[in-house]
């Protein structure tokens, strides 16, 4: 069975500071893996993923993350953060076939309180 | 588009008491899924379908019962709720044959008393 660990629960952070918000997983099979972000009181939504080809993947503001296989670790940063990047991070993970398929379950990380103070 | 709609979106219940939370997307998915989420745990499996006519068991099954009334709609039903049931929960869905992320409904407040 798949497992994730984010190492972080809380990040306080400076508005235009740098940001990076950590996870590893351990998997027996091949993996696919996300970034989803949870605005208070609201559902999750996709941030970014990482299924097959560059190892360094972005989403549309600003964040980044990369598949590093050897350490098992999808780290996800962001250069410079927002005050309205204040939100609820969650790593998470869907194993694959064979055939490169993913079983759909997702698998999650504790989640990651990102604070962006002024 | 409304996507993953989840009702209701807050529910007080008694220790004892039963309910359904309902779920239905628009999107033509064939893999729906709920989830619990607590604090500091992350969100948890508690049962999907992978299809229309099949379900099966998550993480954190026990206490839940489920329907998956058709390919629009996925219920999960707590027969006797408990206090340790109180959570936020998730539906979600997917097409993963073609290996989309899930997509989340607002989630469902519940807290037993």
């Amino acid at each position: 069975a798949q497992s994730v660990t984010q190492l972080d629960s809380q990040v306080p952070v400076f508005e235009e500071a740098p940001v990076e918000l950590r996870c590893n997983y351990s998997s027996s099979v091949s993996v696919y893996l996300f970034w989803y972000v949870q605005y208070p009181n609201q559902g999750l939504q996709l941030l970014l993923k990482y299924l097959s080809g560059s190892t360094l993947v972005e989403s549309i503001n600003g964040f980044e993350a990369e598949f590093n296989k050897s350490q098992t670790s999808f780290h996800l940063r962001k250069p410079s953060v927002h005050i309205s990047d204040t939100a609820e991070y969650f790593c998470a993970v869907s194993e694959t076939n064979a055939g490169g398929t993913s079983y759909g379950k997702l698998t999650f990380g504790q989640g990651t309180i990102l604070t962006v103070h002024p | 588009n409304a996507g993953v709609t989840q009702t209701p979106k807050f529910q007080v219940l008694k220790t004892g008491q039963s309910m359904t939370l309902q779920c239905a997307q628009d999107m033509n998915h064939n893999s729906m899924y709920w989830y619990r989420q607590d604090p500091g745990m992350g969100l948890r499996l508690i049962y999907y379908s992978a299809s229309e006519g099949t379900t099966d068991k998550g993480e954190v099954p026990n206490g839940y019962n489920v329907s998956r009334l058709n390919k629009r709609e996925f219920s999960l039903r707590l027969e006797s709720a408990a206090p340790s049931q109180t959570s936020v929960y998730f539906c979600a869905s997917s097409e993963r044959l073609l290996n989309t992320e899930a997509f989340f409904g607002q989630g469902t407040r519940l807290t037993v008393v």
